[in-house]
C-alpha cells in the first residue's frame, strides 16, 4: 500500500535527545502536515506545508522543526525542548486548494525512555 | 476560537439500529465541515465532506448553521460501521484542519 510512509512505526528517545520522524509520500502532493494525537484529545496540527522550502506552524509548534527540501518528504524533528513528547504522530498529506481531502499515514509512536 | 466538540467519546449501539454521531462547531467563518474515519488496523480516511452533499456507506451529515453542528447520521447500523469517527472543520488558509476528539462507534448484533 503506497501513498504515505511513516518511518519508523514505533520509536524511543532518551530525555535531552532530538530525534526524527519520517514522513515520505508518493501521491505527487504538493502539502503536506504533521499532527500529533493523545488521548482524548483528538489530532492537533503541529506544522504544514504548501510547498518546498516553505511551511507553516500549525496550532502546537513549539518544541518541533521541519524541513521542506524535497516535494516527498516532510520529516519531522522532536526537539529536547519539547517537554511532553510522548505521543503518537501522524502525517498527511493532500492536493493544493481549501478542503482537499488529506491522506494520512500509519503513525509513529514515539516514548521516552 | 476555532473548536470541534464531540460529546461522545464511545457509542454504542445494536445492528439495525441508527447512528448518530454528534459534532458541533465553534467558528467565526464560513464553515466547511468533514467526517474522517479509521477503521481497526486501516488509516485515517476521509468519509464525507458537507459541501459535497453525498452519502457515503449509508451516512449522511447535514451542517446545521443554526445550531453550528454537523452530526453524522445512518438509518441502520451494520457492524463494519465499528470504527473511530472524527469530524474535521477547515480552519484559514493552508487546508487546515481543527479536529474533534473522536467518537468510537461499536456496532454490536
Amino acid at each position: 500500500d503506497g501513498g504515505i510512509t511513516q518511518s519508523p512505526k514505533y520509536l524511543f528517545r532518551k530525555e535531552g535527545q532530538n530525534v526524527t520522524l519520517s514522513c515520505e509520500q508518493n501521491l505527487n502532493h504538493d502539502a503536506m502536515y504533521w499532527y500529533r494525537q493523545d488521548p482524548g484529545q483528538g489530532l492537533r496540527l503541529i506544522y504544514y506545508s504548501q510547498i518546498v522550502n516553505d511551511f507553516q506552524k500549525g496550532d502546537i509548534a513549539e518544541g518541533y522543526s521541519v524541513s521542506r527540501e524535497k516535494k516527498e518528504s516532510f520529516p519531522l524533528t522532536v526537539t529536547s525542548a519539547q517537554k511532553n513528547p510522548t505521543a503518537f504522530y501522524l502525517c498527511a498529506s493532500s492536493i493544493l486548494g481549501q478542503g482537499s481531502p488529506q491522506h494520512f499515514g500509519d503513525g509513529t509512536r514515539l516514548s521516552i525512555l | 476560537a476555532q473548536r470541534v466538540t464531540q460529546p461522545e467519546k464511545l457509542l454504542s449501539v445494536f445492528k439495525g439500529a441508527p447512528v448518530e454521531l454528534k459534532c458541533n462547531y465553534s467558528y467565526s467563518g464560513s464553515p466547511e465541515l468533514f467526517w474522517y474515519v479509521q477503521y481497526s488496523r486501516q488509516r485515517l480516511q476521509l468519509l464525507l465532506r458537507h459541501i459535497s452533499r453525498e452519502s457515503i456507506k449509508g451516512f449522511t451529515a447535514d451542517l446545521n448553521k443554526g445550531e453550528t453542528s454537523f452530526h453524522l447520521k445512518k438509518p441502520f447500523a451494520q457492524e463494519e460501521d465499528s470504527a473511530m469517527y472524527y469530524c474535521a472543520l477547515l480552519t484559514g488558509g493552508g487546508n487546515k484542519l481543527t479536529f474533534g476528539t473522536g467518537t468510537q462507534l461499536k456496532v454490536e448484533l
